[in-house]
């Protein structure tokens, strides 16, 4: 059964620092792997999607990459904004969605 | 856009309760989700639907029932609310079984007293 692990748990970063936030996950049979961001209270958005045939996707200031063999993806925030505070889940597809208990980012101003 | 709509943002239930906690999509989709969040855990799987009618245990099923009657409505039922059903729950929705990304409705939170 598919785990996925994000480490940590809960990230305080000063506004303006660049930042890696990290997922890990057991078999490394996926189709893809995406990250998502969820505000408090709210549903979850999806910020990449990373098929499995990728090694990274961007999207403005922010950049995942997939390491499929090592099981691991990590989301880099450049240039880290107060707007950016959020939870970020990653989730794995293999022959279903498996997520991650989520990284929760504060950026302070 | 897809947007997906949940039926309540905030319930609050008492114990022993029938609760329906409504999801609907506007893209036609196929496949639709249910999930509970909980702190720490992360979301969990507990019924999903590939078409009408049609309905797969997730990983938490016990304790709740789905009805798939119309392609753009999947429904989650408890049928007898219990305090440990207390969480925060998602619907989802995506067009392809399992390569593509999922839309997200929300979230309803429930209370159960």
């Amino acid at each position: 059964k598919q785990e996925v692990t994000q480490i940590p748990a809960a990230l305080s970063v000063p506004e303006g620092e660049n930042l890696v936030l990290n997922c890990s996950f057991t078999d490394s049979a996926i189709y893809n792997l995406q990250w998502f961001r969820q505000d408090p209270g709210k549903g979850l958005t999806s910020l990449l999607l990373i098929q499995s045939s990728q090694r990274e996707q961007t999207s403005g200031r922010l950049n995942a990459s997939l390491d499929k063999s090592s099981g691991r993806s990590t989301l880099y925030i450049a240039a880290s904004q107060p707007g950016d505070s959020a939870t970020y889940l990653c989730a794995v597809t293999g022959g279903d969605m498996r997520f991650g208990a989520g990284t929760r980012l504060t950026v302070k101003p | 856009d897809v947007k997906v709509t949940q039926s309540s943002r905030y319930l609050v239930k008492r114990t022993g309760e029938k609760v329906f906690l409504e999801c609907v999509q506007d893209m036609d989709h196929e496949n639709m989700f249910w999930y509970r969040q909980d702190p720490g855990l992360g979301l969990r799987l507990i019924y999903f639907s590939y078409d009408v009618k049609m309905k797969e245990k997730g990983d938490i099923p016990e304790g709740y029932s789905v009805s798939r009657e119309k392609k753009e409505r999947f429904s989650l039922i408890l049928e007898s609310a219990s305090t440990n059903q207390t969480s925060m729950y998602l619907c989802a929705s995506s067009p392809f079984e399992g390569t593509d990304t999922q839309y997200f409705g929300p979230g309803t939170r429930l209370t159960v007293l």
